[in-house]
């Protein structure tokens, strides 16, 4: 069973630029959420995608927007990048919800460099 | 808003000894909370949760955290180090609300096992 993968691996951009980041979800999940991860720092949640709809959202600007397709995948946009945009940003997915109680599972993320 | 307080950014200790990671929490109803761990350039890993069926929760790799809700707090600990241990560690708790749930995360403790 694959778990949940990320695509590129590693990105380089310069600042203005615009970038798209993909994830493939955990067999059977249907939510995909999407984090943040600056160096030295815990994920912070951006947004999450259900149904192919922004579900919820995190203290994150306009600049960043999401997709999420029938098969469940999703799709993270950034556009006009910042230096402090350069991070690395993780994907979750987790199955129907369960109260609170349910498990994210994370990929193993994508390093955006901006310069 | 929940939030997590991870109390040390970087704990040493020596093989064979005992570990412990401090997890601090705020929330106004019963929280949800979780144990990830994040080897170096890779996605997050859950060790294991608190879903409120009993305090004392065994995670994988020989972890466990006990839930002490007089004290707020949700420490991982584990009876003896392994060099492979080392490694960045988060505390995490589920906001859970009308149907979806996201993760806030401390800001992360770093493992570091010493021979």
């Amino acid at each position: 069973d694959a778990g949940v993968t990320q695509s590129p691996t590693h990105l380089i951009k310069t600042r203005g630029q615009q970038v798209t980041l993909r994830c493939s979800p955990k067999s059977g999940h249907d939510t995909v959420s999407w984090y943040q991860q600056a160096l030295g720092q815990g994920p912070q949640f951006i947004f999450q995608y259900y149904e192919e709809e922004e579900r919820q959202r995190g203290n994150f600007p306009d600049r960043f927007s999401g997709h999420q397709f029938p098969n469940y995948s999703s799709e993270l946009n950034v556009n006009a990048l910042l230096l402090g945009d350069s991070a690395l940003y993780l994907c979750a997915s987790s199955p129907e919800w369960s109260g609170g109680t349910d498990t994210q599972y994370f990929g193993p993320g994508t390093r955006l460099t901006v310069l | 808003a929940q939030s997590v307080t991870q109390l040390g950014s970087h704990v040493s200790v020596s093989e064979g000894a005992l570990v412990l990671l401090r997890c601090n929490y705020s929330s106004s109803v019963p929280p949800y909370l979780f144990w990830y761990v994040q080897y170096p350039n890779q996605g997050l890993q859950l060790l294991l949760k608190y879903t409120s069926a009993a305090t004392l929760v065994k995670g994988i790799n020989g972890f466990e955290a006990e839930f002490k809700k007089s004290e707020t707090s949700f420490h991982l600990t584990k009876p003896s180090a392994h060099m492979s241990d080392a490694a960045e560690y988060f505390c995490a708790v589920s906001e859970a609300n009308s149907g979806y749930s996201t993760l806030t995360f401390g800001k992360g403790t770093m493992l570091l096992v010493s021979p």
